[in-house]
C-alpha cells in the first residue's frame, strides 16, 4: 500500500521569501508523484508531477520540486513567494496496481504574509 | 480546457434525508471520481468509475452510493445522511486509465448535515 505523508500542516511565510513544503511517501514500487494547489473556494489543480527521468521537475507559477528516491521524498520548493501562492497543498502518489487512483497527504496550509 | 462542474457550491440538509451531488464534465473522459475533504485528513477516495454503470469501492464508502447512467455524469448519493458527513465534496475526471494521468476536480460542494 502507499502512503504520502506532509509534514508541516501550516507554514507562514513572507512575501518574496523562498519556501519549501515538504512529502514523503511510502511505497515498495515505482510511483508517480504529484503535487496539487486548492485556492481558497475552489478545486484543485495541478501543479506539476513527476512520471520519470530528470529528478528536478518544473511546474506552473515558479514551483519546482525534487524528487529523491533514495529519501522517498518529493518536496515542493518556490524561490520568491507571492501573496498568490496562499492557498493549500497537497502531495500525491499513484502506482502500479492502483490504476491511476491518487492517495492524497493532509495538506500544507501556505500562508504568504506582507 | 477540461470543464468538471457540480451541482451545487453549498448544501444543507438534515439528518436522515437522501442527498444527491451531481458531478458533470464535457471533456468525454472515462473515469470520475468522489473524494471528501475534511480538515486535517487531506482528500479521501469515496467511489469511482471506469465507465458507464460501473463503480467500485474507494476508501471510505460506507454511507455511500454512487450512479453513472452517462458517461458525462456522476452522481453520489448519501442514502440517509448524518452529522459525520458534514463535509467538502470533490469530484474528479482523468481521460484514460494510466497511473501518471492528471486529475481534473470541480470546484467543490460544501454540504452541512443538521
Amino acid at each position: 500500500a502507499q502512503s504520502v505523508t506532509q509534514l508541516d500542516s501550516q507554514v507562514p511565510v513572507f512575501e518574496e521569501a523562498p519556501v519549501e513544503l515538504r512529502c514523503n511517501y511510502s511505497s515498495s514500487v515505482s510511483v508517480y508523484l504529484f503535487w496539487y494547489v486548492q485556492y481558497p473556494n475552489q478545486g484543485l489543480q495541478l501543479l506539476l508531477k513527476y512520471l520519470s527521468g530528470s529528478t528536478l521537475v518544473k511546474g506552473i507559477n515558479g514551483f519546482e520540486a525534487e524528487f529523491n528516491k533514495s529519501q522517498t521524498s518529493f518536496h515542493l520548493r518556490k524561490p520568491s513567494v507571492h501573496i498568490s501562492d496562499t492557498a493549500e497543498y497537497f502531495c500525491a502518489v499513484s502506482g502500479p496496481g492502483g490504476g491511476n487512483k491518487l492517495t492524497f497527504g493532509t495538506g500544507t496550509q501556505l500562508k504568504v504574509e506582507l | 480546457d477540461v470543464k468538471v462542474t457540480q451541482s451545487s457550491r453549498y448544501l444543507v440538509k438534515r439528518t436522515g434525508e437522501k442527498v444527491f451531488l451531481e458531478c458533470v464534465q464535457d471533456m468525454d473522459h472515462e473515469n470520475m471520481f468522489w473524494y471528501r475533504q475534511d480538515p486535517g485528513l487531506g482528500l479521501r477516495l469515496i467511489y469511482f468509475s471506469y465507465d458507464v454503470k460501473m463503480k467500485e469501492k474507494g476508501d471510505i464508502p460506507e454511507g455511500y452510493s454512487v450512479s453513472r447512467e452517462k458517461k458525462e455524469r456522476f452522481s453520489l448519493i448519501l442514502e440517509s445522511a448524518s452529522t459525520n458527513q458534514t463535509s467538502m465534496y470533490l469530484c474528479a475526471t482523468t481521460g484514460g486509465g494510466r497511473v501518471d494521468e492528471t486529475q481534473y476536480f470541480g470546484p467543490g460542494t460544501r454540504l452541512l448535515v443538521l
